[in-house]
């Protein structure tokens, strides 16, 4: 069946620019996650849903971050006002349930500001 | 808080010589310990992980982790890599009462020589 799916794949933008991320989970997957992976590090998580609502929106750095999941499939994250040390590739994960142990992930979205 | 060091970020190893990831972590609840791969250009996929039970987990291509809790650790072996084995490996801890968000480490590019 088909895995998590993001668009765009690449993303470049300048600074100050707005910019909208898509995540598509694996369908029937209730929890769906974001996390960053800035260049040489590993992912950090940003936001989580459960259904319709952010469970945990911790992880979000400030408030130009912003993430929606309006009919509890699809997801997008919104970054206003982009700056350079947003760059990194956007990660999404998926799982079946919020306590399930196996979290599937997508190919990312690369984004980089100029 | 639960924070994961990778204490090597590169290993270099010849093909058909053996190989370990070290893995530690923190944490003042009881977690679960995953170990996932990013290939050259593609996601993150899990590659193991520890839930209960038996302290050592296995992979379907012969990689291997114990969980030792007296040592926090949680390290990746492998007895005979091979040049597909060259990628990122990222250790990972999540809590159950956390929503199942993951902590990573920073990685270990394993690059296999022949």
């Amino acid at each position: 069946g088909a895995g998590v799916s993001q668009t765009p794949s690449n993303k470049v933008t300048e600074k100050g620019k707005y910019v909208e991320l898509r995540c598509d989970p694996i369908s029937g997957h209730t929890a769906l996650y974001w996390y960053r992976q800035s260049l040489g590090q590993g992912p950090e998580f940003l936001i989580y849903f459960q259904g319709t609502g952010a469970a945990d929106d911790s992880g979000l750095p400030n408030d130009r971050f912003f993430a929606v999941r309006p009919e509890g499939s699809v997801s997008t994250l919104k970054i206003q006002r982009t700056e350079r040390g947003d760059s990194a590739v956007y990660l999404c994960a998926s799982s079946l349930m919020w306590d399930s142990n196996e979290q599937f992930f997508g190919p990312g979205t690369r984004l980089t500001v100029l | 808080a639960q924070s994961v060091t990778q204490l090597d970020s590169q290993v270099p190893v010849f093909e058909e010589a053996p190989v370990e990831l070290r893995c530690n972590y923190s944490s003042s609840v009881s977690v679960y310990l995953f170990w996932y791969v990013q290939y050259p250009n593609q996601g993150l996929q899990l590659l193991l992980k520890y839930l209960s039970g038996s302290t050592l987990v296995e992979s379907i291509n012969g990689f291997e982790a114990e969980f030792n809790k007296s040592q926090t650790s949680f390290h990746l072996r492998k007895p005979s890599v091979h040049i597909s084995d060259t990628a990122e490996y990222f250790c990972a801890v999540s809590t159950n009462n956390a929503g199942n968000m993951l902590t990573f480490g920073g990685g270990t590019r394993l690059m296999v020589k022949p």
